[in-house]
């Protein structure tokens, strides 16, 4: 079946846009992560998805970051008013119910520069 | 606080020569680990992971790998390395939760040499 697909592949923005980043999990998985990598950080996470329940936004980076995922599929990471140190590749994973040795299913990402 | 160290930024082998990568984590408990690869432009893909039971866990791929609690270690070997191996190659540790939150090394890029 098909895997975890992001859109768009590449963004460019202007300092100071808002973007949307979207997020199509594996048809079936409940759980959602969103993880970050960039050259100074290489890869962190962000926020964590499971069903009905109130998201894990720990890793959250900044209050200029927010995901919402609505009907416990698509999710949408929105970076508001870009700043350059959140250029970096965002990547999507999910999973059927986000236990610990599940694997995590990756979708290919995308790559934002803030300009 | 989980940490993953992967202490070798770049590594350069020629084909057909065996592999290494090293992974060190940082837990109070054992840890459930995690390779990853990532080629050029694409996601993580899972090779092989480690939670419990035989010391030794196979991969896709022809990769291995060994936990060893004496030396907080999760080394990655393949004994003869392909040009299609060449990759950014990511160790990854879960716990502490109740759902896997991955934290990530800094990972290891592989150049393969004909």
């Amino acid at each position: 079946g098909a895997g975890v697909s992001q859109s768009p592949s590449n963004k460019v923005t202007e300092k100071g846009k808002d973007v949307e980043l979207r997020c199509d999990p594996i048809s079936g998985h409940t759980a959602l992560y969103w993880y970050r990598q960039s050259l100074g950080q290489g890869l962190e996470f962000l926020i964590y998805f499971q069903g009905n329940s109130a998201p894990d936004k720990s890793g959250l980076p900044s209050d200029r970051f927010s995901a919402e995922r609505t009907g416990g599929s698509v999710s949408t990471l929105t970076i508001q008013r870009t700043q350059q140190e959140d250029s970096a590749v965002y990547l999507c994973a999910s999973n059927t119910r986000g236990g610990q040795v599940e694997t995590q299913y990756f979708g290919p990402g995308t790559r934002l520069l803030v300009l | 606080a989980q940490s993953v160290t992967q202490p070798d930024i770049h590594i350069t082998v020629s084909e057909g020569a065996s592999l290494e990568l090293r992974c060190n984590y940082s837990y109070g408990a054992t840890p459930y680990l995690f390779w990853y690869v990532q080629s050029p432009g694409q996601g993580l893909q899972l090779l092989l992971k480690y939670f419990s039971g035989d010391t030794l866990v196979q991969g896709i791929k022809g990769f291995e790998a060994e936990f060893k609690r004496s030396q907080s270690s999760f080394n990655l070997r393949k004994p003869s390395v392909h040009w299609s191996d060449a990759a950014e190659y990511f160790c990854a540790s879960a716990g502490g939760t109740s759902y896997g939150k991955l934290t990530f090394g800094q990972g290891t890029i592989l150049t393969v040499h004909p």
